[in-house]
């Protein structure tokens, strides 16, 4: 069954950076492309960006590129993410999901709590 | 920049039948989806391209997708289906969510 995994919660301070894991099981790895989202307390559901795990490929949403790196490691099945230069506003759950196409996401993880706080 | 919009809630009585739209410019050219969120919980997906289920969703979970308006239909309500509800859709190489839809059931 497909199973994506997360790392546990993280605590930064304002400026820092956060990476979070996310390690597939379940299915070929290479086959899918890898979604971030996050959702902050409250409110709803963000896209960060995608990453081909077959080619390293990515695609950021604009108001994240150049914050925000979406890498792999094959050999482990294994997506990250990091995000630089927090701020209070980036306290929220992050979540992985796998993309099917240009279509749906169809199995996410368990999200990771990052708290960004003086 | 291309955006979806939901309603911020809707409220159905049980055995009722319950209306989520998703409003976005041409939208019913572009796949919708849609997932359902209960408090604490990850997204869960409970219709893609437009109107398929995957395997484990209840037949209950309907949707459509046509000129600017996708929409996900409830049909016979239960309890257990209030949350919050997102479309979702592609644009550009981009993935787009919808601001959210509460689903109360009282």
């Amino acid at each position: 069954q497909v199973q994506l995994v997360q790392s546990g919660a993280e605590v930064k301070k304002p400026g820092a950076s956060v990476t979070v894991s996310c390690k597939a099981s379940g299915y070929t790895f290479t086959g899918y492309y890898m979604h971030w989202v996050r959702q902050a307390p409250g409110q709803g559901l963000e896209w960060l960006g995608w990453i081909s795990p077959n080619n390293g490929g990515t695609k950021y949403a604009q108001k994240f590129q150049g914050r925000v790196t979406l890498t792999r490691d094959t050999s482990i099945s294994t997506a990250y993410m990091e995000v630089s230069r927090l701020r209070s506003d980036d306290t929220a759950v992050y979540y992985c999901a796998r993309g099917t196409g240009f279509s749906q996401l169809d199995f996410w993880g368990q999200g990771t709590l990052v708290t960004v706080s003086s | 920049s291309y955006e979806l919009t939901q309603p911020p809630s809707v409220s159905v009585s049980p055995g009722q039948t319950a209306s989520i739209t998703c409003s976005g410019d041409k939208l019913g050219d572009k796949f919708a989806c849609w997932y359902q969120q209960k408090p604490g919980q990850s997204p869960v997906l409970v219709i893609y391209q437009d109107d398929k289920r995957p395997s484990g969703i209840p037949e209950r979970f309907s949707g459509s997708n046509s000129g600017n308006t996708a929409t996900l239909t409830i049909s016979g309500t239960q309890i257990l289906d209030e949350a919050d509800y997102y479309c979702q859709a592609w644009d550009s190489s981009i993935v787009l969510f919808g601001g959210g839809t509460k689903v109360t059931v009282l």
